[in-house]
């Protein structure tokens, strides 16, 4: 049972355009939210964060929004840049719950 | 700082062998944890250690086992590896005080089973 998804596998997004990314929970007791970025033959490294009292959190380009009520979150990026192409992942909590991720291919 | 640091990066067992993966961090972190990620799948904990000297399994634990040495130091052991734990190996830490919510990951382990 996936309690963390991420249903695009994939996203190609314009440079200089907003990417968002999409992420679905089903426990409503996770509490904090974080999204992850990963390049290849890296380990995925803290990207922005919200907690469940907030329904959003900005942090320069990257903006997370919580829709508690649909169990929904997102992650903005405007404008986006070549080096933000990368697997994003969403994950829930303090025992990371992790979705499947969405590779972001960002096009010059 | 070297952060959370992973031995060896690349391995190649055959199916029945053993082997130790090793992890360590220097940021006095009181939680260590290992995942693996394989594709379509995202990560998923296999054990973590809250404290130094305490461990408990996350959602896919069979067939690993694992030993928290000291607070600095988290290893993983595959004591007879199967073609189904290939896979990546990421061990992660994090502080565990309130609020502390992000974890902080090593560069991985690339095993393949044979």
């Amino acid at each position: 049972d996936q309690q963390v998804k991420q249903n695009s596998p994939s996203l190609s997004v314009q440079e200089g355009r907003i990417s968002i990314l999409n992420c679905d929970y089903t426990n409503s007791m996770f509490d904090y939210f974080l999204w992850y970025k990963k390049y290849p033959a890296e380990g995925p490294t803290f990207l922005i964060s919200i907690s469940s009292i907030k329904d959003k959190n900005e942090d320069g380009r990257f903006t997370v929004f919580l829709n508690k009520s649909a169990k929904h979150l997102s992650l903005h990026i405007v404008p986006s840049q070549p080096g933000d192409s990368a697997v994003y992942f969403c994950a829930a909590s303090g025992r990371l719950v992790f979705g499947q991720g969405t590779r972001l291919t960002i096009n010059p | 700082n070297a952060g959370v640091t992973q031995t060896p990066k690349f391995q190649v067992l055959k199916t029945g062998q053993s082997m130790t993966l090793q992890c360590a961090q220097d940021m006095n972190h009181n939680s260590m944890y290992w995942y693996r990620q394989d594709p379509g799948m995202g990560l998923r904990l296999i054990y973590y250690s809250a404290s130094e000297g305490t461990t408990d399994k996350g959602e896919v634990p069979n067939g690993y086992n694992v030993s928290r040495l000291n607070k600095r130091e988290f290893s993983l052991r595959l004591e007879s590896a199967a073609p189904s734990q290939t896979s990546v190996y990421f061990c992660a830490s994090r502080p565990s005080g309130l609020g502390d919510n992000e974890q902080f990951f090593g560069p991985g382990t690339r095993l393949t089973v044979l």
